[in-house]
């Protein structure tokens, strides 16, 4: 049965820093796996997905690696902003196509 | 949530009630996926369906839960005779290729509260 860890369960970082968030999970045979982020009492939007075969992807300030073998996944986010302050899910996919979520990093960032 | 509409967004039942919550995946997509977030809790699978067929619902409780996504109309998740227990959000979700895996986009949530 896979298991989702994710740590830091919140942080808080002045405006400006770099930060990266870890996602751990047990069974390494994953399809993908997504990075998500949600705001309060709101639905999830999709970061980053990296597929098993792939080691990393970017988008803009955001920059996801994923290491199978050691099952670990980090997500980087360059120069924080206020905007970025939300939970930050991490998910992987295994057979049946379900998603096994972590319980998220809360993020803070302060003006 | 690239177009995967949920409704309704709130809904408040007593114990012992119905509740239905809708989902529509986005336009001409056949696979849809609920999960359950439980206060203070991540997000759990509940069931996979396809046009007309269930999946996979090996995340539904076995009593009171009951999912559907006919030829025609969204995708209906039921619970009867609600308990406080099932005060949560509930997300849909949609596979961006609209095939069985990739992305998955996720809808606002229908958030239930039982009193």
């Amino acid at each position: 049965k896979q298991e989702v860890t994710q740590i830091p369960a919140a942080l808080s970082v002045p405006e400006g820093e770099n930060l990266v968030l870890n996602c751990s999970f047990t069974d390494s045979a994953i399809y993908n796996l997504q990075w998500f982020r949600q705001d309060p009492g709101k639905g999830l939007t999709s970061l980053l997905l990296i597929q098993s075969s792939q080691r990393e992807q970017t988008s803009g300030r955001l920059n996801a690696s994923l290491d199978k073998s050691s099952g670990r996944s980090t997500l980087y986010i360059a120069a924080s902003q206020p905007g970025d302050s939300a939970t930050y899910l991490c998910a992987a996919e295994t057979s049946g196509s379900r998603l096994t979520f972590g319980e998220g990093t809360q993020l803070t960032v302060n003006p | 949530n690239a177009g995967v509409m949920q409704n309704p967004r709130h809904l408040v039942r007593r114990r012992g009630q119905e509740a239905r919550l809708r989902c529509s995946p986005m336009k001409g997509h056949s696979h849809v996926y609920w999960y359950r977030q439980l206060p203070e809790e991540g997000l759990k699978f509940m069931v996979y369906l396809q046009k007309e067929n269930i999946i996979d619902e090996s995340g539904m409780p076995k009593e009171r839960f009951s999912a559907e996504f006919p030829k025609e109309g969204p995708s209906i998740l039921r619970i009867q005779q609600v308990v406080r227990g099932d005060s949560a959000a509930y997300f849909c979700a949609s596979p961006s290729s609209g095939s069985r895996s990739g992305e998955l986009f996720f809808g606002e949530g229908s958030r239930l509260t039982v009193l």
